[in-house]
């Protein structure tokens, strides 16, 4: 069985800061790993994810997460952040049967 | 082109009550799934659709849900009755054919519940 772990339920960081939110998960298997973002009153969307290859990947918005496999860590960084990056962000795996494991949730707070 | 859409965004119904929740995936997405978050827990898969065909229901809580996808179009979630312990935010995904073990999955703004 899987399990994702986000450490941090709430991170408040100043804009422009840089942030890290942290997710370690638990796999027997090969997964592959993602984040999704929930904006305000919206839906959840794909923010970034690892298939294979290279370990770091990257969204068009500035964020960057980086595959560790003895860490077995998948954590989210932005070098700095902007008040409309104000959301909550989820951690999830998935293997070959799709569905996928999500972490708790960590609600990132930009204050200015 | 439009995205998932769920219906209704909100429901409160009287614990005892059956309450319907509607999902209708991306136009030509075979994959549909159900997830759900209890309040301050992780969202969790309920089951996944190929088509009209249940591919996996491992999450299902108990048989007081039931999942339909005549047609292979859109989904329904029936929970009859309802109990305290099923509010929560139920959301909906879709994914292309094959597209789903790589987590493209689409989701919808999702139905919040309430059971009173």
């Amino acid at each position: 069985a899987q399990s994702v772990t986000q450490l941090d339920s709430q991170v408040p960081v100043f804009e422009e800061a840089p942030v890290e939110l942290r997710c370690n998960y638990s796999s027997s298997v090969s997964v592959y790993l993602f984040w999704y973002v929930q904006y305000p009153n919206q839906g959840l969307q794909l923010l970034l994810k690892y298939l294979s290859g290279s370990t770091l990947v990257e969204s068009i918005n500035g964020f960057e997460a980086e595959f560790n496999k003895s860490q077995t860590s998948f954590h989210l960084r932005k070098p700095s952040v902007h008040i409309s990056d104000t959301a909550e962000y989820f951690c999830a795996v998935s293997d070959k049967a799709q569905k996928l494991v999500f972490g708790q949730g960590t609600r990132l707070t930009i204050n200015p | 082109e439009a995205g998932v859409t769920q219906f209704p965004s909100h429901s409160v119904i009287e614990k005892g009550q059956t309450v319907t929740l509607r999902c209708d995936p991306i136009s030509g997405h075979d994959n549909l799934y159900w997830y759900r978050r209890v309040m301050g827990k992780e969202i969790k898969f309920l089951l996944h659709f190929v088509k009209e065909s249940k591919q996996d229901e491992s999450g299902m809580p108990n048989n007081r849900f039931l999942a339909e996808r005549t047609g292979g179009t859109y989904s329904t979630l029936k929970v009859q009755p309802a109990e305290l312990e099923d509010s929560g935010v139920y959301f909906c995904a879709s994914s292309q054919v094959g597209a789903g073990v790589r987590g493209e999955q689409f989701f919808g703004p999702g139905t919040r519940l309430t059971v009173l």
